[in-house]
């Protein structure tokens, strides 16, 4: 079974700073998403990376994708409050099946 | 354009009971998905639908089932209700069944909790 492991799970981080969350996933896929989620909120769609060596940026959030090691990067550029949420990286094998990280949830401190 | 609507948003069942939720995809929208997102367990698929046919099911228990209707709105439905049933439940839709680069967009879910 696919398994999507995002780290770290709680990130903590000030105002102006720099910071990288990671997904790894166990069998190779050429699709990876990333979501958004705010605190009892749906899920708002960030990103889509459809190949290796595929990098999106919008905003002060950058994403990459290198299927080869199976990652995928989700980069924060001078964090400000506003990126407080929970981000979820998302693989799909076949369908929309979509298997999803557990989650890192993002606390922006002034 | 309207997104992805499901009702109810918010509901209290008892166990043993059985519930039934609601999607409305966007318009054009023929794949119909859904999820359960528990704070224990996270976002685990459900099931997928496209054109009334189910094409992709997750590892629930037969409790847990779904249908899409020919203008492609969908419902679950979970019977024998169980306290481990409450949870957020995700209905999301997408163009193609392949997602084909074109993203899956969710609603807003429907928050059962089972006492």
């Amino acid at each position: 079974e696919l398994k999507v492991e995002q780290n770290p799970l709680f990130l903590s981080m000030q105002e102006g700073k720099n910071y990288t969350i990671y997904c790894n996933y166990s069998t190779t896929s050429d699709r990876l998403y990333w979501y958004r989620q705010d605190p009892g909120k749906s899920l708002e769609s960030l990103f889509v990376l459809l190949s290796n060596g595929a990098v999106k940026q919008e905003g002060r959030l950058m994403a990459s994708l290198d299927t080869k090691a199976r990652l995928s990067t989700l980069h924060i550029t001078a964090a400000v409050h506003d990126l407080s949420a929970t981000y979820f990286c998302a693989v799909t094998l076949t369908g929309n099946q979509f298997y999803f990280g557990t989650g890192t949830s993002l606390t922006v401190i002034p | 354009k309207a997104g992805v609507t499901q009702t109810p948003r918010y509901l209290i069942k008892t166990r043993g009971q059985q519930v039934t939720l609601s999607c409305s995809p966007i318009s054009g929208h023929r794949s119909v998905s859904w999820y359960q997102q528990t704070p224990g367990q996270g976002l685990q698929f459900l099931f997928e639908y496209f054109s009334e046919t189910q094409r992709n099911k997750g590892n629930f228990p037969g409790r847990f089932s779904g249908r899409q209707f020919s203008n492609s709105r969908s419902e679950m439905n979970v019977s024998t209700l169980e306290l481990g049933d409450s949870a957020l439940y995700l209905c999301a839709s997408s163009l193609a069944t392949r997602a084909s680069g074109n993203t899956i967009y969710f609603g807003e879910g429907s928050w059962l909790t089972v006492v």
